[in-house]
């Protein structure tokens, strides 16, 4: 079993539409959760970032831990063309030793439709 | 300059040749990765350069040796890779001994080996 799934998609919608893109995971020990965005011919970029179990909101996007269930959800309102990337979710024990060994999922490629 | 810049972006090399890939980050951070991002798979995390550790994926051959002269600096030698080497290499650079750095990456380099 892998520790991070991720569907890869690809998911298709039109612009305006509320997208909901997911991650299960194994480890219960993990307790920080991010987002990245990568668009195409680029390197990954954080998007969110949440600590336990809740939600974070910012701007359009929503951040959803649900660490009961070890699943993690990214909500993106009032979808735009310009949100067109691969999500990648990544999460990881946290610690203050050492560097950061972040779990990725395989990612989910996007599309949002004029 | 600002961020974590790579060269080359593109590089095609035969299974016979020597190059190396270079990573510098203008962050002030004091920890640098490297990771292999292929198709339909998960990022893996190839090797880890902090203050207190130096972490390797025991999965990854030996034709790949990385080099990190100083805390802003990091280089991926290579030597007589296979067809299968192919892929996007990123760098990452974060802060080490804070609970929570997100990973910061350049945009990679498109190896293609023939």
């Amino acid at each position: 079993q892998k520790e991070v799934e991720q569907d890869p998609g690809p998911l298709s919608v039109p612009e305006g539409a509320i997208v909901s893109l997911n991650c299960t995971y194994s480890n219960s020990a993990f307790q920080y959760f991010m987002w990245y965005r990568q668009y195409s011919r680029k390197g990954p970029e954080l998007l969110m970032y949440t600590y336990s179990s809740g939600n974070k909101e910012d701007g359009r996007f929503t951040a959803q831990v649900d660490k009961s269930s070890k699943y993690i959800s990214l909500f993106i309102r009032d979808s735009q063309p310009s949100d067109s990337a691969t999500y990648l979710c990544a999460m990881n024990e946290g610690s203050y030793q050492g560097a950061q060994k972040l779990v990725f999922g395989q990612g989910t490629r996007l599309t949002i439709n004029p | 300059e600002t961020g974590v810049t790579q060269t080359p972006r593109h590089l095609v090399m035969g299974m016979t040749n020597k190059k190396s890939l270079k990573c510098e980050q203008h962050l002030g951070h004091n920890a640098m990765y490297w990771y292999k991002q292929s198709a339909k798979k998960p990022l893996e995390l190839m090797f880890v350069y902090s203050l207190e550790e130096r972490v390797e994926n025991n999965s990854v051959p030996s034709r790949f040796s990385p080099e990190c002269p100083n805390s802003s600096h990091l280089f991926l030698h290579l030597h007589t890779l296979q067809p299968e080497d192919s892929a996007l290499y990123l760098c990452a650079s974060s802060q080490e001994k804070q609970r929570i750095s997100p990973l910061h990456f350049g945009n990679g380099t498109r190896l293609t080996v023939t």
